[in-house]
């Protein structure tokens, strides 16, 4: 089946410090979509991207969808401590027929 | 409240037991997903309804796991004959588009599932 290759598993950073996780896939999706969950809490989107080379802004995060379809990355700037979690990309590949699938995840640790 | 509401929390099942975990969607959301997180992976589709069919149930791992929404809105999903395999977190996600139109997922706080 569809897999997302997500990297890197974990990081620790300072605070205040950016970050830059990417998530890559042997197939071509039509929406990139990140996520991101808090311990004992569900997966909360954070940004959606429809279109090949989209670049979105929310807040102090941005993604894009890469222009081969087949990749995506979220970077965070200037980063606090509430930024810890889990980051996980998910992927949609056609419309209609196909369910969402999740990467295994970015762990993010900020040391304040 | 006005979130996807999950219960239980936590579930533990002696390996054999039958377990039901319920979900109550976003009122209206039309479209119902279920997914299962094990332990340090990213959550996997099990299946999805849109209203009250069943669309899709191709990530259901084997026929112990059975899972309806009768009224198109309340979703269950049940486990037969637990294994410890099936230990995991149960996601349910909601939204008010079809499947096909967004990945755009409203996500439960999850039932863990244990079996001993």
């Amino acid at each position: 089946g569809q897999q997302l290759n997500q990297s890197p598993q974990s990081m620790f950073i300072q605070e205040g410090e950016d970050v830059s996780m990417n998530c890559t896939s042997s197939s071509i999706f039509n929406t990139w979509l990140w996520y991101k969950q808090e311990p004992g809490e569900g997966p909360v989107l954070l940004i959606a991207l429809y279109k090949a080379g989209e670049l979105t802004s929310n807040g102090r995060l941005t993604a894009q969808f890469g222009i081969t379809r087949k990749d995506s990355f979220l970077n965070i700037s200037a980063s606090i401590p509430s930024d810890v979690g889990i980051y996980f990309c998910a992927g949609l590949w056609s419309s209609g027929n196909t369910p969402l699938v999740f990467g295994k995840g970015t762990r993010l640790s900020v040391i304040a | 409240g006005a979130g996807v509401s999950q219960s239980p929390r936590y579930k533990v099942a002696k390996r054999g037991q039958d377990v039901a975990l319920r979900c109550d969607p976003i009122s209206g959301h039309v479209s119902l997903f279920w997914y299962q997180q094990a332990l340090g992976q990213g959550p996997e589709f099990l299946t999805y309804f849109q209203n009250e069919a069943q669309l899709d149930k191709s990530g259901l791992p084997s026929d112990r796991f059975f899972a309806e929404r009768p009224e198109g809105s309340v979703s269950t999903l049940k486990i037969q004959r637990t294994q410890q395999e099936d230990s995991a977190v149960y996601l349910c996600a909601s939204s008010s588009r079809d499947r096909g139109s967004t990945g755009e997922l409203f996500f439960g706080e999850g039932s863990r599932l244990t079996v001993l």
